[in-house]
């Protein structure tokens, strides 16, 4: 059982230029969300998505887009990389309201 | 959400028991009271959730108070290994999606 994966692990982005990080999670799960942690910070809330073909917007949302097409996979495109989206990205997944969120390992990406 | 403060820091000697407090005096009455640990960098792991009624799992224990303005999560045999950062989130259940909204947490370490 794979539960949240993300890929890539690690990426180098120069200013400008625009890259998806994948997140697919196998536990048939409706809910899923993006977040950011910058150091030494909580996570913040970047997309979300309460089932396919249903996104919306969290507390830092400028800057990166999300579809949803499958359950399974949930996307996030920065379109034009700035050294201020320097980070760490989690993707996490739960079934329903009111259960536990299970999160990806994290994609971490520098913006040079 | 309610908002939530925790302390920065807590020490605790490996074998006893840790418990970290958490305030949350503007919680409304369907709002779950959630906690989460993230150790190292790694993506963070859900402990424990309740909403008035005190909770027990394998991994710890939750002490929510009567008025529900604060609670308590109890590791009753700390291990080095549950060194962490632990996070206190407020939730509501009828938003229609699923957002946790991370603070900063209680950095938690045990000490041999």
């Amino acid at each position: 059982n794979a539960g949240v994966t993300q890929t890539p692990k690690f990426q180098v982005l120069k200013t400008g230029q625009s890259m998806t990080l994948q997140c697919a999670q196998d536990m048939n799960h409706e809910y899923m969300s993006w977040y950011r942690q910058d150091p030494g910070m909580g996570l913040r809330l970047i997309h979300y998505s309460v089932g396919a073909g249903i996104t919306d917007q969290g507390e830092v949302p400028n800057g990166y887009n999300v579809s949803r097409s499958t359950t399974e996979d949930f996307p996030l495109r920065l379109l034009s990389a700035a050294p201020s989206q320097t980070s760490v990205y989690f993707c996490a997944s739960s079934p329903d309201l009111g259960t536990e969120a299970f999160f990806g390992q994290g994609t971490r990406l520098t913006v040079v | 959400d309610a908002k939530t403060t925790q302390p920065t820091s807590m020490d605790c000697a490996e074998g006893r028991a840790a418990n970290l407090p958490c305030n949350h005096s503007t919680i409304s009455g369907n709002e779950y009271v959630y906690w989460y640990r993230q150790i190292h960098s790694q993506g963070p792991q859900y402990i424990i959730h309740g909403l008035k009624n005190n909770e027990t799992n394998e991994m710890a224990s939750l002490i929510i108070t009567e008025d529900r303005k604060s609670s308590t999560l109890i590791l009753p045999h700390a291990t080095l290994r549950d060194t962490a950062v632990y996070y206190c989130i407020v939730r509501g259940t009828i938003q229609g999606a699923q957002k946790l909204v991370f603070g900063q947490g209680t950095r938690l370490t045990i000490n041999p």
